[in-house]
């Protein structure tokens, strides 16, 4: 266990839904990320909020809309997804800090999203 | 634009033998680190090793090292003393600082099987 939790591991749903998946740390960290990783692809960074504030936003659709309410907690609202949406999305916090290298990120075990 | 290139799709090794796996980047930044990631079959992705690219010193983690080559910009993990739990995706990745704070950009990854 890397203090990353996501729920729930595995989505079915259809492109006219609308579902969230769920992403919590329990490491005091500050910074926390959204990635899509599909199959032989690199992994692509979504979403990241440093301090609450959303300070990235990868040129992804707009039916994916994050939110995080406070530093422990971040969502990601779906809406009228594609088909090519379907993938692994996977949360990550770090403690970022001020003139310091980029500590390590902690992953959680993703969401398996399947888009019917 | 910066990239990581990991040119191994897939690589095998016996148990207790040693394999290495390639990275390549680019990278315009000054001061980099650069980290190889393992993401086994339960999904969850951990680091494995960090390299601070000032250092000339390669790092080593137990019985997984790298070989940090700056001017060629090669960063190849080496698994000594294999095991069957070594079993995973590994991805190569290097950070980017921008906009006040870091983000990791990843290779595609080398999924590695070690047989008994």
């Amino acid at each position: 266990e890397t203090g990353v939790t996501q729920t729930p591991r595995h989505l079915v749903m259809g492109m006219t839904n609308k579902k969230s998946l769920k992403c919590e740390q329990h490491l005091g960290h500050n910074a926390m990320y959204w990635y899509k990783q599909s199959a032989k692809k690199p992994l692509e960074l979504m979403f990241v909020y440093s301090l609450e504030e959303r300070v990235e936003n990868n040129s992804v659709p707009s039916r994916f809309s994050p939110e995080c309410p406070n530093s422990s907690h971040l969502f990601l609202h779906l809406h009228t997804l594609q088909p090519e949406d379907s993938a692994l999305y996977l949360c990550a916090s770090s403690q970022e800090g001020p003139g310091g290298g980029p500590d390590e990120q902690y992953f959680g075990p993703g969401t398996r999203l399947t888009v019917t | 634009a910066q990239t990581v290139t990991q040119s191994q799709p897939e690589m095998s090794v016996q148990e207790a033998e040693t394999v290495t796996l390639s990275c390549t980047y680019d990278t315009s930044e000054n001061n980099y680190y650069l980290f190889w990631y393992k993401q086994p079959p339960s999904r969850q992705m951990i680091l494995v090793i960090r390299q601070e690219a000032y250092k000339q010193q390669n790092a080593t983690e137990n019985r997984f090292s790298v070989n940090f080559q700056k001017a060629a910009k090669s960063f190849s993990l080496k698994i000594s003393d294999s095991q069957l739990g070594d079993t995973a995706m590994y991805f190569c990745a290097s950070n980017m600082f921008s906009g006040g704070y870091n983000k990791l950009i990843f290779g595609a990854g080398t999924r590695l099987a070690v047989h008994p």
